[in-house]
């Protein structure tokens, strides 16, 4: 079944750092989705980037998109401590135009400070 | 205000009790959703409601049962519970069905089974 799979598992840099994780899938998607979980919260929606898009900024985050390779890479400039949670891509799929997004097992950020 | 709530937040209980948990949403959103999240991290879809109809129901076993009495409320019922339904059940809600749209999701109920 069609899955992120974000890549490293864990990343660990000095505050100030850029923080890049990698995201892939396996099958065409219309969207693709990064979402921030803190320690025992729930997860938060950060930026959406949709197929015909390459590249997406919000803030501090951009987002690019490569579908002939099928990955996705989310940059985190400037890091800062508040920073420091897990991340994860969300790809749609599925139930004919229902949204159904499948993720994956998220990337362990910290920033040291 | 809390956008996507859940109750209990923790819950620890014996192997083949019943339990509920419940969710509710206050943005007026028509798609409710259940993940479960598993101890490596792992998130993965349950079901999704619309409008209180059943939309996405994912090989869940029939133990776990949905129930939508409105659309802000989304709650589950597992019945016979096993010590690998140990995980954080999250609720999320979005304003509609489609694709592209963002999802919010609740605090999480961590569920513990002994």
């Amino acid at each position: 079944s069609q899955q992120g799979e974000e890549d490293p598992q864990a990343l660990s840099i000095q505050e100030g750092e850029n923080a890049t994780m990698n995201c892939s899938y396996k099958t065409s998607i219309n969207n693709l989705q990064w979402y921030r979980q803190n320690s025992g919260r729930g997860l938060v929606h950060l930026i959406l980037i949709r197929s015909n898009e390459r590249e997406k900024h919000s803030g501090r985050l951009r987002v690019t998109l490569d579908t002939s390779k099928k990955s996705s890479s989310l940059l985190i400039t400037a890091s800062r401590a508040a920073d420091t949670a897990s991340y994860f891509c969300a790809t749609d799929g599925g139930v004919q135009g229902a949204q159904k997004l499948v993720f994956g097992q998220g990337t362990r950020l910290t920033i040291n400070p | 205000d809390t956008a996507v709530s859940q109750t209990p937040k923790y819950l620890v209980t014996q192997m083949g009790n019943d339990k509920s948990i419940k969710c509710e949403q206050n943005l007026g959103h028509d798609t409710m959703y259940w993940y479960k999240q598993d101890s490596k991290k792992f998130l993965k879809i349950m079901f999704s409601y619309n409008n209180k109809e059943l939309i996405i129901n994912e090989t869940v076993p029939n133990r776990f049962s949905p129930k939508s009495p409105d659309k802000a409320h989304l709650n589950l019922h597992i019945n016979s519970l096993e010590l690998g339904d140990s995980a954080v059940y999250f609720c999320a809600s979005s304003p509609q069905l489609t694709r592209g749209v963002t999802q919010y999701f609740g605090p999480g109920t961590r569920l513990t089974v002994l």
